[in-house]
């Protein structure tokens, strides 16, 4: 079975500083994980990928994530966070088959103050 | 190339009726999925169809159905609906096989009432 957790269901930043939305998953069989964004009223953008590569990944927006495999963590990270980075964030895991089933975290709402 | 695009957008329903969910996948995408979002449940997996035939099923019950055509395109259908069916629901397209992403569709915002 696979699941994720993400620590904080609102994390508040000002303008210019670091974001840091945390993720920790669990599966049995090596994973693949995903951070999605959201908007209100909108579907979800894909904002990166983890597939076995390369351990940091770079994504759209200045986000970026790595993965660590002794603290099964994911963690996103955008050195300066800007107004638009206001959204739901959600950290997803996914087996490394060709079955496309994502079990989502329950999602972190991002709030951006002046 | 276009997105994947849902329709309708919106949907309000009475309980008790049914309703039809359309998805078009993004083009030569053959793997379609099903997601449910409410506030209290968060996004949880429906099911996954692949080349017309459902490979995946997650844990709702057997009002919620779904198909998927020749073409990719897929349909959902919620029969006697409950007003806990409130929900957006979301469509993602994938390749399929290898590929590892999904694309979302702008979803469809249901409202049993």
């Amino acid at each position: 079975a696979q699941s994720v957790t993400q620590l904080g269901s609102h994390v508040s930043v000002s303008e210019g500083a670091l974001v840091l939305l945390r993720c920790n998953y669990s599966s049995s069989v090596p994973p693949y994980l995903f951070w999605y964004v959201q908007y209100p009223n909108q579907g979800l953008q894909l904002l990166l990928k983890y597939t076995s590569a390369a351990t940091l990944v770079k994504g759209i927006n200045g986000f970026e994530a790595e993965f660590k495999k002794s603290e099964t963590s994911f963690h996103l990270t955008k050195p300066s966070a800007h107004m638009s980075d206001a959204a739901e964030y959600f950290c997803a895991v996914r087996r490394n088959t060709g079955f496309q089933k994502l079990v989502f975290g329950t999602g972190t709402r991002l709030l951006v103050s002046p | 190339k276009a997105g994947v695009t849902q329709t309708p957008r919106y949907l309000i329903k009475t309980r008790g009726q049914q309703v039809t969910l359309s998805c078009s996948p993004i083009s030569g995408h053959r793997s379609v999925s099903w997601y449910q979002q409410t506030p209290g449940q968060g996004l949880q997996f429906l099911f996954e169809y692949f080349s017309e035939t459902q490979r995946n099923k997650g844990n709702f019950p057997g009002r919620f159905s779904g198909r998927q055509f020749s073409n990719s395109r897929s349909e959902m259908n919620v029969s006697t609906l409950e007003l806990g069916d409130s929900a957006l629901y979301l469509c993602a397209s994938s390749g399929g096989g290898s590929s590892t992403e999904a694309f979302f569709g702008q979803g469809t915002r249901l409202t049993v009432v």
